[in-house]
């Protein structure tokens, strides 16, 4: 089952913050975030095993709460190379091959 | 430094018609995907190889099909294609499985237009 994110789309200037949340209805071993440019690949941002790490990659930090089998990407201070379709994967198990993926959350910083 | 390798970029199809998409990693990799895009659907596995020699369906399974022909090479194939096939379609591989940890890395896609 996909999880789901929110929100759909969000539109930021440069300098300001922007938070992407993603909730699943089951238990959760692993959230990864990617980033995806229009007409490419998917790009890897992080990953979050269970246990409630945060990490933290350039201004973009994640953090996972497993109690709540959520996790939350947060955008500091935007950059113009911040825009994209940002999506979250999804892993019930530590021994589960594949990841389901959520819907997408559009951003778009504007200078 | 190829990464994944999926071919071809751009396809057309006739509605019936069969295709291959092809895909390599260069990584040794033991874990490959296929997955789809559509449109605010986000990606949809539609089959997964934890190994060389194993193959198991995702979420979208239906009317693909797919071959792990080693460990670098995992092919998806469209028997009778159908204008619900039209899709971004990505290749991906993770070293030893995505849950636990490992990057899954993706080919730069695959355009199929079924008409």
């Amino acid at each position: 089952q996909q999880p789901v994110q929110s929100p759909q789309a969000v539109i930021l200037r440069e300098g300001e913050d922007a938070v992407i949340n993603c909730s699943s209805s089951k238990a959760l071993y692993s959230v990864h975030w990617y980033r995806q440019k229009h007409g490419e690949a998917p790009v890897f941002l992080m990953i979050l095993l269970k246990g409630g790490e945060q990490k933290g990659h350039e201004k973009i930090s994640a953090s996972f709460n497993e109690k709540k089998q959520q996790s939350s990407l947060y955008l500091t201070a935007s950059q113009l190379s911040y825009s994209g379709t940002y999506f979250c994967g999804t892993a019930p198990r530590s021994n589960d091959y594949k990841l389901s993926f959520g819907a997408g959350t559009t951003v778009t910083v504007r200078a | 430094n190829a990464g994944v390798t999926q071919t071809p970029k751009f396809q057309v199809l006739k509605t019936g018609q069969s295709m291959t998409l092809q895909c390599a990693q260069d990584m040794n990799h033991n874990s490959m995907y296929w997955y789809r895009q559509d449109p605010g659907m986000g990606l949809r596995l539609i089959y997964y190889s934890a190994s060389e020699g194993t193959t198991d369906k995702g979420e979208v399974p239906n009317g693909y099909n797919v071959s792990r022909l080693n460990k670098r090479e995992f092919s998806l194939r469209l028997e009778s294609a159908a204008p619900s096939q039209t899709s971004v379609y990505f290749c991906a591989s993770t070293g030893v499985g995505a849950s636990s940890g490992n990057t899954i890395y993706f080919g730069e896609g695959s355009w199929l237009t079924v008409v």
